[in-house]
């Protein structure tokens, strides 16, 4: 079964600055999907990003983007200008595309925003 | 508005008996999931359905039964097999292989 793993257990980062989680994951496959999702403290899991990863353009949103480096199977998250608003639970998580229909989480990252 | 809900937000539990969750999905999504969350070992999936009247094991499904008889609907018993069932549970729908949606989770406890 494909793992996903987030080595940081817990990050910090200044109001304004910009912060990079870390993600990792074991597979086989090569046609997958990948997932950065957000837990802030009512514990609503939010979609933050998403990457498909026959595509080698790295996914943006505002300003979220990720690294996603698919011969190091290392997709890390990159959250710029970061605001109080970002604190939370984070989340990385691996889909295939063809095998079993399941999504894979990892242990996540607990940021804290410094004002 | 389509989502999904899940029912309750607390459960107390008592030694020796069965409860059960309940997720309830408007999107029309297919799959349905459930996770358990515990402190430090994010989220493991305990069961998921792909379509009505099937459903698989997940990576600790033991202690733990499931049922898709709608589309709609995808409730999870914690038997009192599970030897330690109190966690936080989220329940996920998707369609296709693409993002899943989270209700808003059950905080069960046993008591």
């Amino acid at each position: 079964a494909q793992t996903v793993t987030q080595s940081q257990p817990e990050m910090s980062v200044q109001e304004a600055e910009t912060v990079t989680l870390s993600c990792t994951y074991d597979t086989s496959e090569s046609d997958y999907y990948l997932f950065w999702y957000k837990q802030p403290p009512s514990r609503q899991m939010i979609l933050v990003i998403r990457q498909e990863a026959y595509k080698q353009q790295n996914a943006t949103e505002n300003r979220f983007s990720v690294n996603f480096q698919k011969a190091a199977k290392s997709f890390s998250l990159k959250i710029s200008d970061s605001q109080l608003g970002d604190a939370a639970m984070y989340f990385c998580a691996y889909r295939s595309r063809w095998g079993n229909n399941d999504m894979r989480f990892g242990a996540g990252t607990r940021l804290t925003v410094k004002p | 508005d389509g989502g999904i809900t899940q029912s309750p937000k607390y459960l107390f539990r008592k030694e020796g008996q069965n409860v059960t969750l309940s997720c309830e999905q408007n999107l029309n999504h297919d799959a349905m999931y459930w996770y358990r969350q515990d402190p430090g070992q994010g989220l493991r999936l305990i069961y998921y359905s792909q379509i009505v009247n099937d459903f698989q094991k997940g990576d600790i499904a033991e202690g733990y039964s499931v049922s898709r008889e709608k589309k709609e609907s995808f409730p999870l018993t914690v038997t009192s097999a599970q030897k330690n069932p109190t966690a936080f549970y989220l329940c996920a729908s998707s369609s296709g292989r693409d993002k899943a949606f989270f209700g808003q989770g059950t905080r069960l406890t046993v008591v």
